[in-house]
């Protein structure tokens, strides 16, 4: 019963370093997506994918890649780090069938000092 | 411009009490799916109701209800006793017809607090 997972939960970066938020869903969801909640600015869509193998931008993309190799992962890399980048960052899926049922995961703290 | 506008940063209810939070959306699109959200202070979103702008009826759920006034463009979410776990910050959120379905526009949210 595991539904939407993150990777990892808190991790703290400097300028510069890349790394990759981890997203897996176990529901067999065509779409998965990546927010980034900011205070006082809501959730904010950064990238998205409705299927393997297709990605597209969200709001907010810059300094982001994503890809989507299989079904149930949805990894999220930043290049290079930067404090702007600081930020909680959620992950999302659904079912086509009943879009209106948005999964999230438990969110990724990151710290870019 | 913001699809969803939230202008109570902030609210305040004693337990027991109903509260409104309100909600206000922009979208030229016929077909629409307007949300709302829940975060406790753990973090986590939860999904508390949903409306679809072809309901006929206003959506509920329990103590949670949806005040949806098409014309308005407004969709305001209903408490109703109120508990002090209700408090936290609450997300209203739109899809329509113009973003990939799974995509939501959010707005900036109201800290709701409940106090006994």
């Amino acid at each position: 019963n595991a539904g939407v997972t993150q990777t990892p939960k808190f991790q703290v970066l400097k300028t510069g370093q890349s790394m990759t938020l981890q997203c897996a869903q176990d529901m067999n969801h065509e779409y998965m997506s990546w927010y980034r909640q900011d205070p006082g600015m809501g959730l904010r869509l950064i990238h998205y994918s409705v299927g393997a193998g297709i990605t597209d931008q969200g709001e907010v993309p810059n300094g982001y890649n994503v890809s989507r190799s299989t079904t149930e992962d949805f990894p999220l890399r930043l290049l290079s780090a930067a404090p702007s980048q600081t930020s909680v960052y959620f992950c999302a899926s659904s079912y086509y069938r009943s879009p209106e049922e948005l999964f999230f995961g438990e969110g990724s703290r990151l710290t870019v000092l | 411009a913001q699809k969803i506008t939230q202008t109570q940063p902030g609210m305040f209810v004693q337990e027991k009490e109903a509260v409104t939070l309100d909600c206000t959306y922009d979208t030229s699109d016929p077909s629409y799916g307007l949300f709302w959200y829940k975060q406790p202070s753990s973090g986590e979103m939860i999904f508390l109701i949903y409306q679809g702008s072809y309901d006929q009826q206003n959506a509920t759920e329990g103590r949670y209800s949806l005040n949806f006034q098409k014309a308005r463009k407004s969709a305001n979410l209903v408490i109703s006793a109120s508990q002090l776990g209700d408090s936290a910050m609450y997300f209203c959120a739109m899809r329509d017809r113009g973003s990939t379905l799974g995509r939501l526009y959010f707005g900036r949210g109201t800290q709701l607090t409940v106090w006994p």
